[in-house]
């Protein structure tokens, strides 16, 4: 069955200290990961995915076979950065449908 | 501006009341999907569109029907509300191509049932 795990509900950093957000996945197949977010009062949007391989608001996610895996890291938390975090998942196939994990809230203190 | 549209964004309603919450795009995607939000939970896929005239239930049995008459529309009706519909809505729409297009998320309708 797919599914996406994001353990933490709340992760509480400094500013300036690594960042890092969980996800795990299991589905049969190769699927695509993304990373949402959502701001206070903004609405959910794409943050990156992987076949993309970019480096967003200094944010990078690789995606780990192996581990099945895809977790969120920034070497140097900003404030800016706190926000709710959904990892996404979603095969290839025609008929494929997004599915998003529970989320975690990221809190970044001064 | 082209964007996606919801709404209500706060709607508080009587049990047995139906109600209709409107989501509109003017991206020209052909896919449109309902999910359903309950706090500091998942999103939950409830209805999707691939689009005009095709419609699917998602993952998460709701008691909700949508319709897809025109592209741009994607309105999801519910007959006779409860409480346990007691939710937030959010309406996304993305592009048929490339495959696994991102979702544009609308603001979200917050349903509260009386």
């Amino acid at each position: 069955a797919q599914r996406v795990t994001q353990p933490e509900k709340l992760l509480s950093v400094f500013k300036g200290a690594p960042v890092e957000l969980k996800c795990n996945y299991s589905y049969s197949g190769s699927p695509e990961l993304f990373w949402y977010v959502q701001y206070s009062r903004q609405r959910l949007q794409l943050l990156l995915r992987h076949i993309s391989r970019e480096s967003i608001k200094g944010f990078t996610a690789d995606l780990n076979k192996g581990e099945t895996s895809f977790h969120l890291k920034k070497p140097f938390a900003q404030e800016e950065d706190s926000a709710m975090y959904y990892c996404a998942l979603a095969g290839y196939s025609s008929a494929s449908k997004i599915i998003f994990g529970s989320g975690t809230r990221l809190s970044i203190r001064p | 501006e082209a964007d996606i549209y919801q709404t209500p964004r706060y709607l508080v309603i009587g049990t047995g009341k139906k109600i209709t919450l409107e989501c509109s795009q003017t991206m020209g995607h052909d896919k449109m999907y309902w999910y359903q939000q309950d706090p500091g939970m998942e999103l939950h896929l409830i209805h999707y569109s691939y689009g005009v005239n095709s419609t699917e239930k998602g993952d998460l049995s709701s008691e909700s029907t949508v319709s897809r008459i025109r592209t741009e529309h994607f309105p999801l009706t519910l007959e006779s509300a409860r409480p346990s519909h007691t939710s937030q809505y959010l309406c996304a729409s993305s592009d048929s191509v490339p495959q696994n297009s991102p979702l544009h998320f609308g603001n979200g309708t917050r349903l509260t049932v009386t």
